[in-house]
Order: C-alpha cells, then structure tokens, then sequence
C-alpha cells in the first residue's frame, strides 16, 4: 500500500543553519504531497503543499519540491530560528481513495 | 487559528467512564476526520465523515463510538477504554473527501486513560 517514509530525528541544529528533512514517498497514480508542522502542545498546521511532479511549496521560508523520478518530497529551510522547533510530518493524498498518509514525523530542536 | 475547534483540550478518565470528545469546524466543508497519534507511531485515521455519512471506519475497536450530527460537528463517544487509547485525538476537515482536498486540524484533545 501507499506509505511515506521520513528521516528518524531528533534533528538538532544551531539558529541560522541549513535544513533539511528527508521524505519519500511510495503511492500509486499521482498524489498531493503535504508539509505540515505540529509545535507543542498544539494539532497540525499545514505548512506548504505540492499537487504535482515538478511543483514547488513553499511558505514562511521553507520549501520543498515533488519529485516524482525520486519520489521524494524535501523539506529545506536556509536559515532556521528557534521558533522553528516543532514536529514536522510529510504526508501524501491518495488520488484514488482520498486518504492521508503520514510519515513518523521528525522532531526539529533549534538551539540559540 | 485553523477553524476547526476541539473540546476538551485535556481528558483523564477511568477504564469504566463514559467520555465524549467534541469537534466542530466553521470552515463550511463536507468532510470531518477523527485521527489518533500515540507517541513514536504515525498519525491513525480512525473515522471520515462525508454529508454526514460515515465512509471509513479503519478498524476501530467499539469502544469508541463516533458520531456526526450535521456537517460541521463530530463527536468521539468513549466507554471502557484502556490504558493504550491514552494519546492525543485529533479531529480535521476537509471541503470534500478525496484528491485534492486540503485537510485542516485542530489543537486535539489529549486523553489519558487511568
């Protein structure tokens, strides 16, 4: 069935430093891929999306590009904050079904 | 603030309590989602409504008991639930079910089961 897969954190970067959070993708046809963020205490935001191949998401400096020849989805920040310490989860949208599939999520801490 | 509001924010009850978790969205979409997130595991689909229909139930035990009233509120009825149903719920919507359709959460209610 379809799944996603995402690096297993915690991830622990410095304020300023370069991001990124690796996900693949395994799903028949041609689904949407999704970014969302999780901070404490709190439900899921969605951050950025992509409906397809080729497409750019990008919102509050983070970005991610559908790559359908690697069926991946990256997430990339320049230069991250400490407000940006969250859980970040890939998920995908079956195009046949309609269902939302989540990676593990991976745990981003950012130290001052 | 993302138009889907979930009540309450924290629950503690005993393996022989009866609960109601509350979910309402004012976003004016179709389809509401029950998830659940224990620690460690990817985000369960538990439940999706559309028009008030239920169109998945994930192999949920039937101590949990959803229910959907009209489209912009869904309930989570608990009774005799266990220690391992201790994790966050969290309730979505969506303006239809299916491709396409951008899925909105909310906060989640954290259930501890005693």
């Amino acid at each position: 069935g379809d799944s996603v897969t995402q690096m297993e954190g915690p991830v622990t970067l410095s304020e300023e430093a370069f991001l990124t959070i690796n996900c693949t993708y395994t799903a028949t046809g041609y689904p949407s891929l999704f970014w969302y963020v999780q901070y404490p205490g709190e439900g899921l935001q969605l951050l950025l999306k992509a409906t397809k191949a080729d497409d750019k998401g990008s919102n509050k400096g983070f970005e991610a590009t559908y790559r359908k020849e690697t069926t991946s989805f990256h997430l990339e920040k320049g230069s991250v904050q400490v407000s940006d310490s969250a859980v970040y989860f890939c998920a995908l949208l079956q195009n046949q079904g309609g269902k939302l599939i989540f990676g593990q999520g991976t745990e981003l801490s950012v130290k001052p | 603030e993302t138009g889907v509001t979930q009540t309450p924010r924290h629950l503690v009850m005993g393996m022989t309590n009866k609960k109601s978790l509350k979910c309402e969205q004012h976003l004016g979409h179709n389809a509401m989602y029950w998830y659940k997130q224990s620690a460690k595991k990817p985000l369960e689909l538990m439940f999706v409504y559309n028009f008030k229909e239920q169109t998945e139930n994930n192999s949920v035990p039937s101590r949990f008991s959803p229910e959907c009233p009209n489209s912009s509120h869904l309930f989570l009825h608990l009774h005799t639930l266990q220690p391992e149903d201790s994790a966050l719920y969290l309730c979505a919507s969506s303006q239809d079910y299916g491709w396409g359709n951008i899925q909105y959460f909310g906060a989640g209610t954290r259930l501890s089961v005693l």
